[in-house]
């Protein structure tokens, strides 16, 4: 089973509203953290946001905000007030504590298109 | 700080030729870690290394090799390159015991096996 699963290959959202991107997660690893990367044009990776699987609140970095639904293994990235500069790849990551490496398995990410 | 620096940035191989990717990072960190991403996909680990002296294999090592001799460099070898090897590369690192370990992420080498 995929460890990561990012079921929207792309999406489209107007500018100034609101995008949801999906992310769901396989482990059975109690300790493990989630993470959000942006990947635009340029190649880069950006991390963005962080959510820790002992955290008991949803974790927020200025107009990212990640949803974190445990029993659903759900951590779905939301951008609020959407900007032409938000147009890139996302990709969800999971890093399993119990790995001891802390590398991260990532998604095939999603291709989001901000829409003017 | 410069952060973790990668070179070359792009690099054109003939099948079984070898090369070595260079990886430096300048913020003390132990851990490092070598991912590929082919096109349309995710990261994968290739290989990765918790302190100088020590590495070990990720998902995807085949036909890679590496060392870490400092905590400073990570390069990644690639002996016989083969056109499955045709990817960009990513060189990371973190640090051990920080709040949630994030990863940071070089530039990126673009490299093509024809």
């Amino acid at each position: 089973a995929q460890k990561i699963t990012q079921t929207q290959p792309g999406m489209f959202v107007q500018e100034k509203e609101a995008v949801t991107l999906d992310c769901t997660y396989d482990t059975s690893d109690p300790s493990y953290g989630l993470f959000w990367y942006k990947q635009p044009s340029s190649g880069e990776m950006i991390f963005l946001i962080y959510q820790g699987s002992y955290d008991q609140q949803n974790a927020t970095e200025g107009r990212y905000s990640l949803n974190f639904q445990k029993a659903r293994k759900s951590a779905n990235l939301v951008i609020s007030a959407s900007q032409l500069g938000d147009s890139a790849m996302y990709f969800c990551a999971m890093r399993e504590t119990g790995a001891g490496s802390y590398q991260l398995t990532f998604g095939k990410g999603t291709k989001l298109s901000v829409i003017p | 700080n410069a952060g973790v620096t990668q070179t070359p940035k792009f690099r054109i191989l003939k099948i079984g030729q070898s090369m070595t990717l260079q990886c430096t990072q300048d913020m003390n960190h132990n851990y490092m870690y070598w991912y590929r991403q082919d096109p349309g996909m995710g990261l994968k680990l290739i290989y990765y290394s918790v302190g100088a002296g020590i590495t070990d294999k990720g998902e995807v090592p085949n036909g890679y090799n590496v060392s870490r001799s400092t905590t400073e460099d990570f390069p990644l070898r690639l002996e016989l390159a083969a056109p499955s090897q045709t990817s960009v590369y990513f060189c990371a690192s973190s640090k051990q015991g920080a709040s949630y370990n994030e990863q940071f992420f070089g530039p990126g080498t673009r490299l093509t096996v024809l």
